[in-house]
């Protein structure tokens, strides 16, 4: 069964630092890995995704994330944050063809600090 | 353009009464899904959808019933709420395609069950 975990509860940065929410995965197919962004009593929105091909996916907001399929990986990054960045980040996988299922992580609560 | 959009936002019910928790896409996804989320648990799959009249079981289904009539709707039954069930659920949609597309989210329903 596919699966994803989120190691880290909460990850504090300073602004302007760079960060990185981490994510691995499991999956028995080739993996479709997706990042998404929830702010406070909202609904979670779309950050980036990686079907295939290049192993840096670059999304919305200046974040990008590396796929590392060794050590199935797919960590979520940005060169500066931002106050505003400051968020609940879930990391998901949908296994290849054949599933629709798309499972969640538990999710990583991102502070930056000013 | 109001994409995702589910009612009710909040409600409160006693130990086994029922409800149906409602959502509608205006975005002619015919992929459908329920999520509920709870505090270190992340998001997990109740229900899901590939189109109208085709259902199927996520992580946590057990107590949640749920049907496809058409695209636009897809709403989550509770026929005997339980305390366990209070969460707040999440209704999310996107398109049904060869490759895995994102996930739109509505905003939202929190479900008190006492």
């Amino acid at each position: 069964a596919q699966s994803v975990a989120q190691p880290e509860d909460q990850v504090n940065v300073a602004e302007g630092n760079p960060l990185t929410v981490k994510c691995t995965y499991s999956v028995s197919g080739n993996p479709y890995l997706f990042w998404y962004v929830q702010y406070p009593n909202r609904g979670l929105q779309f950050l980036l995704k990686y079907i295939t091909g290049d192993n840096l996916v670059k999304g919305s907001y200046g974040f990008e994330a590396e796929f590392n399929k060794s050590q199935t990986s797919f960590h979520l990054k940005k060169p500066s944050a931002l106050v505003s960045d400051s968020a609940l980040y879930f990391c998901a996988v949908r296994e290849g063809s054949g599933t629709y299922k798309y499972i969640f992580g538990t999710g990583t609560r991102l502070k930056v600090l000013a | 353009n109001a994409g995702v959009t589910q009612t009710p936002k909040f409600q409160v019910l006693k130990t086994g009464q029922s409800m149906t928790l409602q959502c509608a896409q205006d975005m002619n996804h015919e992929y459908m899904s329920w999520y509920r989320q709870d505090p270190g648990m992340g998001l997990r799959l109740i229900h899901y959808s590939v189109g109208a009249g085709i259902t199927d079981q996520g992580e946590v289904p057990n107590g949640y019933n749920v049907s496809r009539s058409t695209t636009e709707d897809f709403p989550l039954r509770l026929l005997s709420a339980a305390p366990s069930q209070t969460s707040v659920y999440f209704c999310a949609s996107s398109i049904r395609d060869s490759l895995p597309r994102e996930l739109f989210f509505g905003e939202g329903s929190r479900l008190t069950v006492l």
